[in-house]
C-alpha cells in the first residue's frame, strides 16, 4: 500500500514569495497533519485537517494556512515567505481513530529553502 | 503544558551491541506514545506505538517500554546493526482533543562496524 507523498520534495524561493505544498495521505486516512522541522526548534505542530476542516492549530502565524479537499489531500500555504521559513515540511496521516490507538504515517517532507 | 525530553542528545556504539534510548515528558496524561526513526534528510519511519493503557510493545529487535505515572517511555534495541545509525525521536499525544504529536528533540544513534 502506497505511503504518504508529498510534492515537491525540494523547493527554493526567495522572501517575499509564497509557497504551496501538497501532501497525499495513505488510502482511507482521512486526518492529515503538518509539521514544521528545523535544527533550533526541532520537530513543531503546525495544524490537522480532518474531513475538509481545520480541527487544530499550533502556535504559527496567519501566513501559514492550508486547506484540505474531499479526496483528503492537503496544501499547506505560506505567504511572504521569511528567511526563518526554511525547513523541512512534513505532513502526517491517520485514520483519526477514538481512543488512543491512532498512529500516524509521515511522507518524506518537502525542504524548502528561503533566499 | 506538555514537553518531552530525549537523553542522551547524541550516542555511539560498536555493533552488536544493546542499547537503550530514554525519553521523558512531564504530563502523564497522554493517549499514546509513538517512536520514529529519521534517517538524514528524511522523513520520519513510524517504530512503535504504545496505548496509554500500555506496558510495552515489542517489533524484531525493538522494545519499547511506558511508564505512563512517572513520565518516561524507553526504546530498547537489540544487537545493534550499522544499519540502526540514525535519528530516534519520540512523541506524545497529549491527553486533550487535539490529534497533535509533541515531540522530543530525538537521540542522534551512530552504530560503528
Amino acid at each position: 500500500k502506497a505511503g504518504v507523498t508529498q510534492t515537491p520534495r525540494y523547493l527554493i524561493k526567495t522572501r517575499g514569495q509564497q509557497v504551496t505544498l501538497s501532501c497525499s495521505p495513505i488510502s482511507g486516512h482521512r486526518s492529515v497533519s503538518w509539521y514544521q522541522q528545523t535544527p533550533g526548534q526541532g520537530l513543531q505542530f503546525l495544524f490537522e485537517y480532518f474531513s475538509e476542516t481545520q480541527r487544530n492549530k499550533g502556535n504559527f502565524p496567519g501566513r501559514f494556512s492550508g486547506r484540505q479537499f474531499s479526496n483528503s489531500r492537503s496544501e499547506m500555504n505560506v505567504s511572504t515567505l521569511e528567511l526563518g521559513d526554511s525547513a523541512l515540511y512534513l505532513c502526517a496521516s491517520s485514520f483519526r481513530l477514538a481512543g488512543s490507538y491512532n498512529e500516524q504515517f509521515f511522507g518524506p517532507g518537502t525542504r524548502l529553502t528561503v533566499l | 503544558k506538555q514537553e518531552v525530553t530525549q537523553i542522551p542528545a547524541a550516542l555511539s556504539v560498536p555493533e552488536g551491541e544493546n542499547l537503550v534510548l530514554n525519553c521523558s515528558f512531564t504530563d502523564s496524561a497522554i493517549y499514546n506514545l509513538q517512536w520514529f526513526r529519521q534517517d538524514p534528510g528524511k522523513g520520519l519511519t513510524s517504530l512503535l506505538l504504545i496505548q496509554s493503557s500500555q506496558r510495552e510493545q515489542t517489533s524484531g529487535r525493538l522494545n519499547a517500554s511506558l511508564d505512563k505515572s512517572s513520565g518516561r517511555s524507553t526504546l530498547y534495541i537489540a544487537a545493534s546493526q550499522p544499519g540502526d545509525s540514525a535519528t530516534y525521536l519520540c512523541a506524545v499525544r497529549p491527553g486533550d482533543s487535539s490529534y497533535k504529536l509533541i515531540f522530543g528533540s530525538g537521540t542522534r544513534l551512530l552504530v560503528r562496524p
